[in-house]
């Protein structure tokens, strides 16, 4: 199997206060990690890759010094949304690929974890 | 840039009835096209792909057919069941993208007996 879970799965913080999300590939080493976005009825997304052992790629838009990531080991990715405000509450899904790094391959070796619910007061 | 549109839910079916939810997608290019989906409390999954033009995806009954010329990927099923009710969302990833997925804002669907 290929699993990927996130903590916490959901999470209430106040204003002003640092929250981090983790993500984890239970049983597969991943080198590539994705982070999303999803707002409600939009879309998911993509707020930037990670690589592990190198600093992440964002994607226009985002803000790297307000979403710190860090993916420190093949299994590990976390995403620490600095001084949260309300308008940071949403629901971030973690994706990890399966497999070697590099390459135009398909994403149809991403796996999913089941998202954080982050709501800030 | 690219996009994907599909329909908004919730989709509310009876059991056995047939499903078609609506996914058309801009890209430039050749993108691959896939749907996902995502049961209550769970990841989104890979259900189907389709890598080129009339390809045919299909898997646990549903079938998606890649139309180059109207820019579709609409997902099908023939008769659905309780157990299909989850939420499913349309993406594309670009030519020589690589594992970037764009996608669509996710259809809801609710089987009832």
């Amino acid at each position: 199997g290929a699993v990927v879970s996130q903590h916490p799965s959901w999470v209430i913080c106040k204003s002003g206060t640092s929250v981090k999300i983790e993500c984890r590939s239970l049983d597969f080493q991943a080198t590539t990690m994705f982070w999303y976005r999803q707002f409600p009825k939009q879309s998911l997304m993509l707020m930037a890759t990670s690589n592990e052992g190198s600093k992440a790629t964002y994607e226009q838009g985002v803000e790297k010094d307000k979403f710190l990531i860090n993916h420190a080991s093949l299994t590990l990715s976390t995403l620490t949304v600095t001084s949260a405000h309300p308008e940071d509450s949403s629901f971030y899904i973690c994706s990890a690929r399966k497999g070697t790094s590099g390459g135009a391959g398909l994403p149809d070796t991403q796996y999913f974890g089941p998202g954080t619910r982050l709501t800030v007061l | 840039g690219n996009s994907v549109t599909q329909m908004e839910g919730p989709v509310t079916l009876s059991e056995e009835a047939f499903l078609t939810i609506n996914c058309t997608y801009t890209a430039t290019g050749y993108p691959s096209l896939f749907w996902y989906v995502q049961y209550p409390g769970e990841g989104l999954q890979l259900l189907l792909k389709a890598t080129k033009a009339d390809d045919k995806g299909s898997n646990k009954g549903f079938e998606a057919t890649y139309r180059k010329e109207t820019t579709s990927f609409h997902l099908e099923k023939g008769s659905v069941q309780v157990s299909d009710s989850a939420v499913y969302f349309c993406a594309l990833s670009p030519t020589g993208g690589g594992n970037k997925l764009t996608f669509g804002t996710g259809t809801q669907l609710k089987v009832e007996l």
